[in-house]
């Protein structure tokens, strides 16, 4: 178990939907990345951020957001979905926003647009 | 852009030695990482190194790094039925102020043949 906690395990919905997923970091952690795991992508970041701030953006549609809570929850908001949406999402946590420090991933959650 | 690469799939003999091997493209690297991932399941850090290693050794899992060439292999040793799974290479380095993301391979399939 790495602590990391991800909400739902799975989400099937249909194409023009909007979906909010949410994460839970490790307990003192205070950065949190989304992640996107497809077959023909493999896994590519998407956001990062730090103590409730925006970090770093990675290869994130415009059709989705994300935000980190003062309770450092982290919830990752998905729009306008279609077909090539569906993968696996994940999150990951790490104590800080220095170099050397592991990030812990949670089991993911399964997105399945029809 | 940054790129790691890695082969596909690996077969190995329940007891033998595996090797999975990684090459990645970006000089400014600094800490390179290996993650386990069985099917339904999220990420597992295994270990990691940081760039000025050589290698590091955590029970039945050694990493050799070879800064020069930009190669870093994971070496499992005794493998058991238990390591098949897909094993990612990840590396981090510092795109901007505060921000590590990981750049992952495309993950090696391990099978163990009993």
């Amino acid at each position: 178990d790495s602590g990391v906690t991800q909400t739902p395990k799975h989400l099937i919905t249909a194409t023009g939907q909007r979906v909010t997923l949410r994460c839970s970091p490790r307990s003192g952690d205070l950065s949190v990345y989304w992640y996107q795991q497809s077959l023909d992508q493999g896994l590519q970041f998407l956001i990062q951020y730090y103590n409730g701030e925006e970090r770093a953006k990675g290869n994130i549609l415009e059709r989705f957001s994300a935000q980190q809570f003062p309770d450092l929850h982290s919830e990752l908001n998905l729009s306008s979905l279609e077909l090539g949406d569906s993968a696996l999402y994940f999150c990951a946590s790490s104590s800080g926003q220095g170099d050397g420090q592991p990030q812990h991933f949670g089991d993911g959650t399964r997105l399945s647009i029809l | 852009g940054e790129d790691v690469e890695q082969s596909l799939f690996l077969s190995v003999r329940e007891g033998d030695s595996s090797v999975i091997n990684c090459t990645y493209t970006d000089s400014s690297s600094t800490y390179l990482y290996w993650y386990k991932q069985e099917p339904g399941a999220g990420l597992q850090l295994l270990t990691y190194i940081f760039s000025n290693m050589d290698m590091k050794q955590d029970q039945r899992l050694t990493v050799l790094l070879n800064k020069k060439d930009k190669h870093l292999s994971l070496r499992i040793a005794d493998t058991q039925t238990g390591d098949s799974a897909i094993y990612f290479c990840a590396e981090s380095s510092p795109r901007r102020a505060g921000s590590y993301q990981l750049t992952f391979g495309k993950g090696t399939k391990l099978s163990v043949i009993p």
